[in-house]
């Protein structure tokens, strides 16, 4: 299994809304991220698990909620997102954490509305 | 700053050859990557150089210029299913990918 698996791939919420992406990888890829992505923008590193622990966070607001229940497993929640929240949600996987040129294997995306 | 730059936009002809090129400036170098992004698709990974030169791989090529901060995508005997997203992305003192904005390469008959 060479592939990371998002659901759901496409999402609408409101802005008062909890809900949750998900992620899972079956490589034994050691490292998990999120990206953001707007149109035409490249990807925006958000979150960085290394070992199952977040090692880096790249000052993304608290409205944004990550978990990693286990090595194939990277959850996002959401909860009384913004508007501008609004974008493409890329989960990636590497072999090992940050340190090396790591090959990042993406999910297909999660695109999220928030309305 | 850290800074990559890289055309928004580039259009070719079916079965030519296109070069994508990629400045870069950023605190340490790692090496660089291309990805490939098809529309609403996940980017999938194309090359990796950190030595100077190009480094061939079927019909696309990579090469670096270290000296020049300088990279380019070269991509040969061009299909319409290249019709895609290039980003460029450097990796950086700390091994953080700093990302271009991404070329969008559209390719007509």
């Amino acid at each position: 299994d060479t592939e990371v698996t998002q659901t759901p791939k496409h999402l609408v919420m409101g802005m008062t809304n909890k809900k949750s992406l998900k992620c899972e990888q079956h490589m034994g890829h050691r490292a998990m991220y999120w990206y953001k992505q707007k149109a035409k923008k490249p990807p925006e590193l958000m979150f960085v698990y290394s070992y199952e622990k977040l090692s880096i966070n790249e000052s993304v607001p608290s409205r944004f909620s990550p978990e990693c229940p286990n090595s194939s497993l990277l959850n996002l929640h959401l909860h009384a997102l913004q508007p501008e929240d609004s974008a493409l949600y890329l989960c990636a996987s590497s072999q090992e954490p940050s340190g090396g040129a790591n090959v990042l294997t993406f999910g297909a995306g999660s695109r999220l509305t928030v309305l | 700053g850290q800074n990559i730059d890289q055309p928004t936009e580039m259009t070719a002809t079916e079965g030519a050859i296109v070069q994508i090129n990629c400045t870069y400036q950023t605190s340490g170098f790692n090496g660089l990557f291309w990805y490939q992004q098809h529309a609403g698709e996940a980017p999938t990974f194309l090359s990796y150089n950190v030595l100077d030169g190009l480094e061939e791989k079927g019909r696309f090529s990579s090469f670096l210029s270290r000296s020049k901060g300088y990279s380019y995508l070269l991509l040969k005997e061009l299909q319409m299913k290249d019709s895609a997203s290039y980003l460029c992305a450097s990796l950086d003192s700390n091994y953080q990918l700093i990302w271009g904005a991404g070329t969008k390469l559209i390719i007509k008959p």
